[in-house]
């Protein structure tokens, strides 16, 4: 059975720290989906990136990295130099094959000026 | 610009009496999800459309209904709605199921009195 872990409930940094959300997953299954979403306080669910369990390459995009580690099950999200708009809930999020998506339980970012 | 619309935005229901929200997309996607989001909760998965074929989970309750009279438009009806059922209800589509991002909307936040 698939399964996200996101140990991290809440974090609270100040602007311009750098802060790395945790994600680990579970699955039987050697193809699957990794999916990070955001949640503003607005409350649409926002997708920054999908992840295949093929392609172990990092990413990097702007202030954002994703790391995955097969090796750990890991797919952990980096923000560089946090600012207040970054404030927000992050679900990390995967899919086995055709099965349906599975989040983790968030992270709440507060940023503070 | 908006891709995935879901309107009310807030509705208000009364305990025991049918409510509808609506979803419309411009994107043209084969799927259309709808979840439910209590607080501090990840997303729930409802049922989806593919196509026209729908496909209910298998703890949604029986009160939870949906219809899809074309590709734009999916609605979601709940027929008796308890106090439990005040939610964020979310709407998604994607171009098929399994590994492919999905796009939400806004969300309707439904408060039963």
């Amino acid at each position: 059975a698939q399964k996200v872990t996101q140990a991290q409930t809440e974090i609270s940094v100040v602007e311009k720290e750098d802060v790395t959300l945790d994600c680990v997953y579970e699955t039987r299954d050697t193809t699957y989906y990794l999916f990070w979403y955001k949640q503003p306080p607005s409350g649409e669910l926002v997708f920054l990136i999908r992840r295949n369990s093929f392609d172990e390459q990092n990413e990097i995009s702007g202030r954002y990295s994703w790391n995955f580690q097969k090796s750990t099950s890991s797919f952990n999200f980096t923000i560089t130099a946090s600012q207040v708009v970054d404030s927000a809930v992050y679900f990390c999020a995967l899919t086995e094959g055709d099965r349906k998506l599975v989040f983790g339980t968030g992270t709440r970012l507060l940023v503070s000026p | 610009d908006a891709m995935v619309i879901q309107n009310p935005r807030y509705q208000v229901t009364q305990f025991g009496k049918p409510v509808t929200l609506s979803c419309s997309q411009t994107l043209n996607h084969n799927v259309m999800y709808w979840y439910q989001q209590k607080s501090s909760q990840a997303p729930k998965l409802l049922f989806h459309y593919y196509d026209k074929d729908f496909n209910n989970e298998a703890d949604t309750p029986d009160n939870f209904q949906s219809r899809r009279p074309n590709t734009s438009f999916c609605f979601l009806d709940i027929r008796s709605p308890g106090l439990g059922d005040a939610a964020m209800y979310l709407c998604a589509t994607s171009t098929a199921t399994g590994g492919y991002e999905q796009y939400f909307g806004p969300g309707t936040r439904l408060t039963v009195t």
